[in-house]
């Protein structure tokens, strides 16, 4: 798998409903961070997760990071149509030299009325 | 800050023509990112500048791409000549640090006849 990698692939909920994705990666972070998409727009950046940070939230968003099993997942609370886009994880690597972010492939989410 | 500020928004251009696409970034910020995404392989990290110096080109398909970053304020990406397979959406984004939360540009959709 590559690094940053989500499941589910798609996701359909009902509006009130709160949805669930999840990203894995590989090798040891700085930190990971998840945007959302919306059809035919630019990434827009949700929230960054340090790595010696185990949970973070803004707003209905909440993050979790699990170091030990290479892991985070981001929750929707509440979800609304205006939900409905594709999420990306993104990992910034420990690296000396400086990291750039590696985008995984996005969960694609829908949120019905 | 405007943001981000790619042009042109759209390009529709026939096989062998050079193509150029522009960028501005966000005011005092040191690392900016070319990336190209398509359905069939998703986000794609091209290269990416850091204090104008291009750090990392690993992801540029072909010598048929190349980029340039002559001041930190602009950036261009080139395609010469184009190919139908280069169809995608090109977009520029821009971060104050390497790992930090990266900001994107509209994207500029591009069609190569």
């Amino acid at each position: 798998s590559q690094q940053g990698e989500e499941d589910p692939q798609a996701l359909s909920i009902q509006e009130g409903e709160n949805a669930t994705m999840n990203c894995s990666y590989k090798t040891s972070i700085n930190n990971l961070q998840w945007y959302r998409q919306n059809s035919g727009r630019g990434l827009v950046h949700l929230i960054l997760i340090r790595s010696n940070e185990r949970e973070k939230h803004s707003g209905r968003l909440r993050v979790t990071l699990d170091t030990s099993k290479k892991s985070s997942s981001l929750l929707i609370t509440a979800s609304r149509a205006a939900d409905t886009a594709s999420y990306f994880c993104a990992t910034a690597l420990q690296r000396a030299a400086g990291n750039k972010l590696t985008f995984g492939g996005g969960t694609r989410v829908l949120v019905k009325p | 800050d405007a943001g981000v500020i790619q042009s042109p928004r759209h390009e529709v251009t026939e096989m062998g023509q050079e193509v150029t696409l522009r960028c501005k970034p966000i005011s005092g910020h040191n690392s900016l990112f070319w990336y190209r995404q398509t359905m069939m392989r998703g986000l794609e990290l091209l290269i990416y500048f850091n204090n104008n110096v291009p750090i990392d080109d690993s992801g540029m398909p072909e010598d048929r791409f190349s980029a340039k970053m002559p001041n930190a304020s602009f950036s261009t990406l080139k395609i010469q000549p184009s190919e139908p397979r280069d169809s995608a959406v090109y977009f520029c984004a821009s971060s104050f640090r390497l790992a930090d939360e990266q900001f994107f540009g509209p994207g500029t959709r591009l069609t190569v006849l």
